[in-house]
């Protein structure tokens, strides 16, 4: 079955090391995108792609960078992790302009 | 730009009961709405999906949404609820014209005993 997922699932860092999350979808979507969860916030998108070669600010990218060289990966990359990262981390893929995403399990980080 | 407000941060039951969760959303333009169920330590799976035709959507376990474009709103409403669905939920539009999806903030519903 076509899947997606996200390593690590954990992961605890210190203040300013890089760190990236990897999302491996084996859908064959063309879109994928980057969610943080926090509390009191839902979603919020970091990152998105349409494609190949193409990347695309959410409204929280600050901090955050991702590159798209194939259809199947996005990885998620913090320059210099900072304590206000610490969150849950999603990854989704979606075929077409439906709105159907489906989401990895989620990578948990905190950085100290 | 569009935004989705979900008044309730959480909705205590009793199994059996009915449940309603709210949700509006803000858009000057069509859109789509979904309502997305994530349970404990899980990702965010699709529940149910309003894109167009009738306004009533239904989901294979029992809930169903009902898209009031004059009321801008999309609740979701099941008539009797089981332990099993003890989840958070999400309400989340889209402009028909883009793909990204913009999340409300969720529900937690806590059914007990």
């Amino acid at each position: 079955d076509a899947e997606i997922t996200q390593s690590p699932r954990h992961k605890i860092t210190e203040t300013g090391r890089q760190v990236t999350l990897a999302c491996h979808q084996t859908w064959n979507h063309n879109n994928m995108f980057w969610y943080r969860q926090d509390l009191g916030h839902g979603l919020r998108l970091i990152h998105y792609s349409y494609g190949v070669h193409d990347t695309n600010k959410g409204e929280v990218s600050d901090g955050y960078s991702v590159s798209r060289s194939n259809t199947e990966d996005l990885p998620l990359t913090l320059e210099s992790a900072a304590s206000s990262q610490t969150s849950v981390y999603f990854c989704a893929s979606s075929a077409s302009y439906t709105g159907e995403l489906f989401f990895g399990e989620g990578s948990r980080l905190t950085v100290l | 730009a569009q935004s989705v407000t979900q008044l309730d941060s959480q909705v205590p039951v009793f199994e059996e009961a009915p449940v309603e969760l709210r949700c509006n959303y803000s858009s000057s333009v069509s859109v789509y709405l979904f309502w997305y169920v994530q349970y404990p330590n899980q990702g965010l799976q699709l529940l149910l999906k309003y894109l167009s035709g009738s306004t009533l959507v239904e989901s294979i376990n029992g809930f169903e949404a009902e898209f009031n474009k004059s009321q801008t709103s999309f609740h979701l409403r099941k008539p009797s609820v089981h332990i099993s669905d003890t989840a958070e939920y999400f309400c989340a539009v889209m402009n028909t014209g883009f793909q990204k999806l913009v999340f409300g903030t969720g529900t937690r519903l806590l059914v007990s005993p």
